[in-house]
């Protein structure tokens, strides 16, 4: 069975410093990874999407892959509070998406 | 990327009764998806909605508690019947566009929250 597992936090950050998520997944098939983020109440919205080994940064957010560890990041810099909410990770194929429970990240003012 | 207009976005109904969730996109598009997510719980793919053909269910899901309509490239229906209190979740209408190595990235439309009593 395809896991992604995330540590569900919360995890709580002070403004202004790097959050860091992980995940790891159980599918050496997957080939391709994805962050939404999902505000309380909200549908999830893609904010990253990584395929290859290394990183790959957008803005203030940087995907991390490591195929090898099945493992992927994200790295939030200059934390906000409007970054506070569940990040999901999700990875897969052709086959379709699996993801995560989510971490819970909280950004102290 | 494609906009996604879901209704209703929330509903309370009755134990045994049914609800009907539609789901209309702003664009013609090939895949189109329902999911789940619990309370607490991640998203869970109900099954994949096929134009002009019957829905693929994933495990543990079938048709005849969840049955689904495609009718056209930009419209699906999601019915939940029978209705239990453990129905009671979100349900969300996604559609997915092809990246590289064929994955699907998926958009989400807002959710349905469903209660159950």
């Amino acid at each position: 069975q395809k896991e992604v597992e995330q540590n569900s936090g919360p995890l709580s950050v002070p403004e202004g410093a790097i959050a860091s998520l992980n995940c790891t997944y159980s599918d050496r098939g997957s080939q391709s990874f994805f962050w939404y983020r999902q505000y309380s109440g909200k549908s999830p919205e893609l904010i990253m999407s990584i395929y290859s080994n290394g990183d790959k940064e957008d803005g203030r957010f940087t995907a991390q892959l490591n195929k090898a560890s099945q493992y992927v990041s994200l790295l939030i810099r200059d934390s906000q509070p409007s970054d506070s909410a569940t990040y999901l990770c999700a990875g897969g194929g052709a086959d379709g998406l699996t993801f995560g429970k989510g971490t819970h990240l909280i950004i102290q003012p | 990327s494609a906009v996604i207009s879901q209704k209703p976005s929330r509903d309370i109904c009755q134990r045994g009764t049914s609800l009907t969730i539609q789901c209309q996109v702003d664009s013609q598009v090939t895949m189109m998806f329902w999911y789940r997510q619990q309370p607490g719980q991640s998203l869970t793919l109900i099954a994949t909605a096929n134009q002009g053909s019957e829905a693929t269910y994933e495990s543990g899901f079938v048709i005849d508690k969840f049955p689904i309509s495609r009718p056209n490239l930009t419209f699906s229906t999601l019915t939940v019947s029978n209705l239990s209190p453990e129905d009671s979740s979100i349900y969300l209408c996604s559609v997915g566009g092809t990246v590289q190595s064929g994955a699907n990235v998926l958009t989400f439309g807002a959710g349905s929250r469903l209660t159950v009593l």
